[in-house]
C-alpha cells in the first residue's frame, strides 16, 4: 500500500510570499493530521481532519495558515504571507479509524522562509 | 498545557551495546504512549507503543517501560546497530487523536 505522500519535499521562499503544501493520505484513511517541527523543538500538532471536516484546529498558530481537505481526499496547507518563524518541517499523518492507532506519517516538507 | 520532554538531547553508544532513551511527561491523564524513530529525510516511524494499564512492553530488540508514578517513559534498544542511528521521539495522548511529542533524542551508534 502506498504511504502518506507529501510534496514538495523542500521549499525555500521569501518572507511575505505564499506557499502551499500538499498531503496525500493513505487511501481509505478518513483521519488526516498536520504537525510541524520547528528547528530543534518538539513536533507540534496543527490540526486534524475527519474526511473533509476540521475536527480539531487548536494547534494552528494564526490566521496566516489555512488548511483544506477537498472531498475528504488530499489536503493542502497554505501559509500566506510566510514569516521567518514559519520555517520548519511540516508533517502529515493519516489513520483509518478513530483514535491514535495506525498513525502513519509522511516524509515531511521542509519549509525555509528567508 | 502538555509538556513532554527528553532528559538528554544526544546519546552516543558503541555498536552492540544497549541504548536507553528517556522521556518525561506531565499529563497524568495520558493513556497511550508511542516511541517514534525518525531517520534523516523521513517522517517519524512507529517503533513501539504502550497503554497506561501496562508498565512494560517488548518488541523485537526494543522494550518500552512506563512508570506512571513518576510519569516517565523509556525506550531500551538491545544490541544497538548502526541502522538504529536516528532521532527518537516519545509521544503521548489522552484524547485519542492529538499527540504531544518531546523534542527528540539523537542517537548515534559508533561502529
Amino acid at each position: 500500500e502506498a504511504g502518506v505522500t507529501q510534496f514538495p519535499s523542500h521549499s525555500v521562499i521569501e518572507k511575505g510570499q505564499t506557499v502551499t503544501l500538499r498531503c496525500d493520505p493513505i487511501s481509505g484513511h478518513d483521519n488526516l493530521y498536520w504537525y510541524r517541527r520547528v528547528m530543534g523543538k518538539e513536533i507540534k500538532f496543527l490540526l486534524h481532519f475527519v474526511k473533509e471536516s476540521k475536527q480539531d484546529e487548536s494547534g494552528m498558530p494564526n490566521n496566516r495558515f489555512l488548511a483544506e481537505r477537498t472531498g475528504g481526499t488530499y489536503s493542502t496547507l497554505k501559509v500566506q504571507p510566510a514569516e521567518l518563524e514559519d520555517s520548519g518541517v511540516y508533517f502529515c499523518a493519516s489513520s483509518q479509524g478513530t483514535g491514535p492507532y495506525g498513525y502513519t506519517f509522511g516524509s515531511g516538507t521542509r519549509l525555509t522562509v528567508v | 498545557g502538555e509538556s513532554v520532554g527528553l532528559h538528554l538531547p544526544t546519546l552516543s553508544v558503541q555498536e552492540g551495546d544497549n541504548s536507553i532513551i528517556n522521556c518525561a511527561y506531565s499529563n497524568s491523564a495520558s493513556d497511550y504512549f508511542i516511541w517514534y524513530k525518525q531517520e534523516s529525510g523521513k517522517g517519524p516511524q512507529f517503533i513501539i507503543d504502550i497503554r497506561s494499564n501496562m508498565d512494560k512492553r517488548q518488541g523485537q530488540r526494543v522494550t518500552v517501560l512506563l512508570n506512571k508514578t513518576v510519569k516517565h517513559l523509556s525506550l531500551q534498544i538491545a544490541a544497538t546497530q548502526p541502522g538504529d542511528s536516528a532521532v527518537y521521539f516519545c509521544a503521548e495522548t489522552n484524547t485519542g487523536n492529538q499527540f504531544y511529542f518531546g523534542t527528540g533524542t539523537s542517537l548515534t551508534v559508533i561502529p
